[in-house]
């Protein structure tokens, strides 16, 4: 069965610092998404990418993240200085139209010290 | 803007009985979808069940099915013959039909299930 794939499963980094995080949508999919779901809380909508441009952000989704899709296959999330507060699950999610389920990956664990 | 509520933050029902796990939201749209998903301590979001809102049936599957009360803007999910692997956090969440593409979601419930 196709699954979403997200690299790493879990990231530690320094407070400053970038991080990417890496999605491998279901291969025909056309919609990708991140969400993110700090520790105990519910999952928060970032952003969804369509025809390789944003087509909707959260008010979470500032200047410090950017998206991409580099290849035919991956979908990355950047978070260009990282703080204290962006430690969280961050989950990618495809699909193939809008009004479809998302399918979701197993999420990276991100630990900002 | 769309909101999705779950009352319960923590459920438990003994293996082999039913629990019913409630969900509430808010809409002024008439068309739109719902879903449960499931999140096992490994922390993968899994979908569990899904509705439209036109449709007046309640969707099943196998040991799964959801009491869809449109009027009342009400969304729970029922599981029969609880097994040990249901325990898990679920989420009840909304996607509108059009325009907006994202999942809102509700705050969870954990469900723990007792043998």
């Amino acid at each position: 069965e196709p699954e979403v794939t997200q690299t790493p499963s879990h990231q530690v980094t320094q407070m400053g610092q970038e991080v990417i995080l890496r999605c491998v949508p279901i291969s025909n999919h056309l919609y990708f998404y991140w969400y993110r779901q700090i520790l105990g809380q519910k999952v928060e909508f970032l952003v969804s990418f369509y025809n390789n441009e944003i087509s909707e952000k959260s008010e979470i989704f500032d200047d410090q993240f950017s998206v991409e899709r580099p290849d035919g296959s991956n979908f990355t999330l950047k978070i260009r200085s990282t703080k204290l507060e962006d430690s969280a699950m961050y989950f990618c999610a495809s699909n193939l139209r809008l009004t479809t389920e998302a399918f979701f990956g197993q999420g990276t664990r991100l630990t900002v010290v | 803007a769309q909101t999705v509520t779950q009352s319960q933050p923590e459920m438990s029902v003994q293996e082999a009985e039913t629990v019913t796990l409630s969900c509430t939201y808010d809409t002024s749209e008439s068309d739109y979808y719902l879903f449960w998903y499931k999140q096992p301590p490994s922390r993968q979001m899994i979908l569990v069940i899904r509705q439209e809102a036109y449709k007046q049936q309640n969707a099943t599957e196998n040991r799964f099915s959801v009491n869809f009360q449109k009027a009342a803007k009400s969304f729970s999910l029922k599981i029969s013959d609880s097994q040990l692997g249901d325990a898990a956090m679920y989420f009840c969440a909304y996607l509108t039909q059009g325009g907006s593409e994202k999942l809102v979601f509700g705050k969870g419930t954990k469900l723990t299930v007792n043998p």
